[in-house]
């Protein structure tokens, strides 16, 4: 079984849609969430930490349920820049960081 | 903040020879990290390069196929060494991880 496992995605969706990705984690020992956001031939860039409590910035909201294991990331209003692969990415403990596989997430016009 | 300016962007390459990738991050950071990227999956972790010490590889990742150094808090090198076909992918490194992993550009490299 993988560390984290994502959403298979593709997702395609018009502009202004409202999308929702989730991912689970199976070591229930993780201190730390992220989501990461990739574009095509670049490097993953932090999006958000995602809390307990959940946190929203912008049109992104994160949620984390510790008991399911279980995160989510919710875009609102879509837009075309938000193009890219989603990566959802656990911290067991310390500094190493296991990585989702992805999701793809296409906004057309 | 961090950043990290990772050389060669991209390479093609013979099998059977080595490629050293390298990794300049422009503050010192205690925790290097090494990835790989194939088409269409996620990043696995190769090693973790620690200054002063040996690197520490993953399950699955051994030193004599991918040695790394780590001379100081600022620089590390990755080696893909003997390198076949099935080595084709993409390599990064990183600096720290929490709260913030930052990423060099990435080395894609094709092994013909």
């Amino acid at each position: 079984r993988k560390e984290v496992e994502q959403d298979p995605g593709p997702f395609n969706v018009p502009e202004g849609a409202t999308v929702a990705f989730n991912c689970t984690y199976s070591n229930s020992a993780s201190q730390s969430f992220f989501w990461y956001r990739q574009d095509c031939r670049k490097e993953p860039k932090l999006l958000m930490s995602v809390y307990s409590s959940g946190n929203e910035d912008g049109r992104f909201t994160a949620q984390l349920n510790r008991a399911s294991q279980y995160i989510s990331l919710l875009i609102r209003d879509s837009k075309l820049s938000d193009s890219a692969t989603y990566l959802c990415v656990v911290a067991p403990s310390g500094y190493a960081l296991n990585f989702g596989k992805g999701t793809s997430l296409l906004v057309t016009p | 903040s961090a950043v990290i300016s990772q050389k060669p962007s991209r390479d093609i390459c013979q099998r059977g020879t080595s490629l050293t990738i390298q990794c300049q991050v422009d503050s010192q950071v205690t925790m290097m990290f090494w990835y790989r990227q194939q088409p269409g999956q996620s990043l696995t972790l190769i090693a973790t390069a620690n200054q002063g010490s040996e690197a520490t590889y993953e399950s699955g990742f051994v030193i004599d196929k991918f040695p790394i150094s780590r001379p100081n808090l600022t620089f590390s090198t990755l080696t893909v060494s003997n390198m076949s076909p099935e080595d084709s992918s993409i390599y990064l490194c990183s600096a720290e991880g929490y709260p913030e992993a930052f990423f060099g550009q990435g080395t894609r490299l094709t092994v013909v």
